[in-house]
């Protein structure tokens, strides 16, 4: 069973809206939680990454969110622009010293339309 | 930061046949990691390389499949062996630099197709 869970699976929004993303996770013992945002043939790219005691953190139109009681996160993208149009993938860093034990959501894929 | 290389971008091979993928990284580097994403799906960890030693596999996958050679800090391969249509995927090399709370950063991926 997945232990990160992402929702919506996918979403369509108007350029310059606001969309918000989330994440529910059951990972632990728990590291860090990590958005990365996945462009159609590329890679992953790291959004942001937070750890036990951070709730809040910001990578320009991206606000991530964390709430370590209830194990959840979301991913606010403020202003939505076309060049959003990807898939966002939640990441959980289940160890506290085990590189690259990561628990990958299955991603939501946003789409955003002029 | 780290920038990684992947070759090649993408492929299309035939049933039964075997092909290498190679990452670079742009420095030295500890921890690489091969990951496999299949269409619509998450990304699941094949293995982590670490020079000087043997790739550790996770479960579901071995290396007589998916061997993996790791001759230097700054570079790696990926062989898929003896491929099925099973196979068609997008194989990714990762790697982590920094401390266990810094991001991974990946390669664009190889984009394997497989008649």
């Amino acid at each position: 069973k997945n232990q990160v869970e992402q929702s919506p699976q996918s979403l369509i929004i108007l350029e310059g809206k606001n969309c918000t993303l989330q994440c529910n996770y059951t990972v632990s013992p728990f590291s860090n939680l990590r958005w990365y945002k996945q462009d159609t043939g590329r890679g992953p790219v790291s959004l942001t990454i937070m750890t036990f005691s951070e709730n809040t953190k910001s990578n320009g139109r991206y606000t991530a969110t964390l709430d370590a009681d209830t194990k959840q996160s979301s991913l606010h993208i403020t202003a939505s622009q076309l060049s959003d149009s990807a898939s966002y993938i939640c990441v959980v860093s289940g160890t506290t010293d085990s590189w690259g034990k990561l628990q990958f959501g299955a991603g939501t894929q946003v789409v955003v339309t002029p | 930061s780290a920038v990684i290389s992947q070759k090649p971008s993408r492929d299309i091979c035939q049933r039964g046949t075997s092909l290498t993928i190679q990452c670079q990284v742009d420095s030295q580097v500890t921890m690489m990691f091969w990951y496999r994403q299949q269409p619509g799906q998450s990304l699941t960890l094949i293995a982590t390389a670490n020079q000087g030693s043997e790739a550790t596999y996770e479960s579901g996958f071995v290396i007589d499949k998916f061997p993996i050679s790791r001759p230097n800090l700054t570079f790696s391969t990926l062989t898929v062996s003896n491929m099925s249509p099973e196979d068609s995927s997008i194989y990714l090399c990762s790697v982590a630099v920094g401390g266990i709370n810094q991001p991974q950063h990946f390669g664009d991926g190889t984009r394997l197709s497989i008649l």
